[in-house]
């Protein structure tokens, strides 16, 4: 596919579960972002990855949080231990160095019941 | 710290008339702005963008200035469409960084 792709595109989970969300950017595209977004807030910028450097890692709420992203590849974000206030949208994006554009993945809606 | 604030968090216009939506930002190193619009249950989708080195860009029905002695940009929808309501997302970029900085969004609802 042309866009970025995100998967599952929704996810409920109990309470101290961990889950794994799934992020597909676009082809070449060496950034690649994750941001969430809870009810009613804005964009909460989380990690931030590009080409071979160390990610930005500044916006992870907790140590609970991690991502990885193999190259310029798949990037995968894990919460573990879930817990209610994680439940958002978690949206992921990729820009290609030569731009600043960011293009946006159609997210994941996570659930902590 | 809140680096890119949109002050309102709702504005409804009439269709056919001009939507003016504002950002402010508090880094003045910031030199690259982007609006973004969101529709429910969609991901953000880029829309405009301007550097600083520009006060004006312009493109068809949207058109962004930027103030940058003010540290304000604002987005101009003229005329507006029914189509044009959704939340709408500025955003910031620091110099040599990619990272976008975004402000909370304006929900923007245009009435018949």
């Amino acid at each position: 596919g042309a866009g970025v792709s995100q998967s599952p595109s929704n996810k409920v989970t109990e309470k101290g579960k961990d889950v794994e969300l799934r992020c597909d950017p676009i082809s070449g595209h060496t950034a690649l972002y994750w941001y969430r977004q809870r009810l009613g807030q804005g964009l909460e910028f989380l990690i931030y990855f590009q080409g071979n450097s160390a990610p930005d890692k500044s916006g992870l709420p907790s140590d609970r949080f991690s991502a990885e992203r193999t190259g310029e590849s798949v990037s995968t974000l894990t919460i573990q231990r879930t817990q209610q206030e994680d439940s958002a949208v978690y949206l992921c994006a990729s820009s290609s160095r030569q731009a600043t554009e960011a293009f946006f993945g159609q997210g994941t809606r996570l659930t902590v019941v | 710290d809140q680096q890119v604030k949109q002050n309102s968090p709702s504005l409804s216009v009439q269709e056919g008339r001009i939507s003016i939506l504002n950002c402010d930002y508090t880094n003045s190193m910031f030199d690259y702005f982007l609006w973004y619009k969101k529709y429910p249950a969609e991901g953000p989708t880029f829309l405009i963008s301007i550097s600083s080195i520009k006060d004006k860009n312009e493109d068809g029905r949207f058109t962004v200035f930027l103030n940058k002695s003010a540290k304000h940009l604002s987005l101009h929808i003229v005329p507006s469409q029914p189509g044009d309501s959704a939340v709408y997302f500025c955003a910031a970029s620091l110099r040599g960084a990619q990272k976008l900085v975004f402000g909370q969004g304006t929900r923007l609802t245009i009435n018949p």
